[in-house]
């Protein structure tokens, strides 16, 4: 059973560009969580989905991001126009449960 | 938005048990006490929860005070790869996402 993949696994991109980050849950899981974890810092939680519904999108800037979770694919993160303050590590995590299991994270650069 | 406190770091030795406190004084009756770890450029690994009583699996046990105010995590034998940051997280009943604190970074010595 693959776990939670991420891609692509680093992502550079110029300030303005938009940037896609993929998700694939681990298989049977219908929730997806998205976490963003700038430099020397703790995760923080961004949104929530299940497939094709967005339950909780608390944690996400109010403009630039957004995420979906179709009833087919990966669930992507999708930040517009991108400004330096956006490097990070992106992870992502799906669950059944109680226990989230995490992808290797999508680190994002932008130059 | 955290309702944890952890030492910022702790060292251990090679194969010696280790115990990794949180403080929770705020906790309600519905939170559950999480622990994740982070190894390095990794993504976060679930380690253990519970509610009130102790816990144990094939990582580590969870050892939850009385008033439940606080919480300790034990390593029986801490191995090289047990270096990463470990998170105590309380998650509140019916809620999905986790908040993250700063955790505290473990070292093991050889």
């Amino acid at each position: 059973n693959a776990g939670v993949m991420q891609n692509p696994r680093h992502l550079v991109r110029r300030r303005g560009q938009e940037a896609r980050l993929r998700c694939s849950p681990m298989k049977g899981h219908s929730h997806v969580y998205w976490y963003r974890q700038l430099p020397e810092e703790g995760l923080k939680f961004m949104v929530y989905l299940q497939k094709e519904n967005i339950i909780d999108e608390s944690g996400m800037p109010k403009e630039r991001f957004s995420a979906e979770f179709p009833k087919e694919g990966p669930s992507i993160l999708r930040i517009q126009q991108v400004v330096r303050g956006d490097s990070a590590a992106y992870f992502c995590a799906s669950s059944l449960r109680n226990e989230q299991f995490f992808g290797p994270g999508t680190r994002l650069t932008v130059l | 938005d955290a309702k944890t406190t952890q030492p910022n770091s702790m060292e251990s030795n090679e194969e010696e048990p280790v115990h990794l406190p949180c403080n929770h004084s705020t906790i309600s009756g519905t939170d559950y006490i999480h622990w994740y770890r982070q190894l390095p450029s990794q993504g976060p690994e679930y380690v253990i929860h519970g509610l009130t009583s102790n816990v144990n699996n094939r990582m580590a046990s969870l050892a939850i005070a009385e008033d439940r105010k606080s919480s300790t995590l034990i390593l029986h034998r801490a191995t090289l790869r047990d270096a990463a940051v470990y998170y105590c997280i309380l998650r509140e009943g019916g809620s999905e996402k986790l908040v993250f604190g700063k955790g505290t970074k473990l070292t093991v010595n050889p």
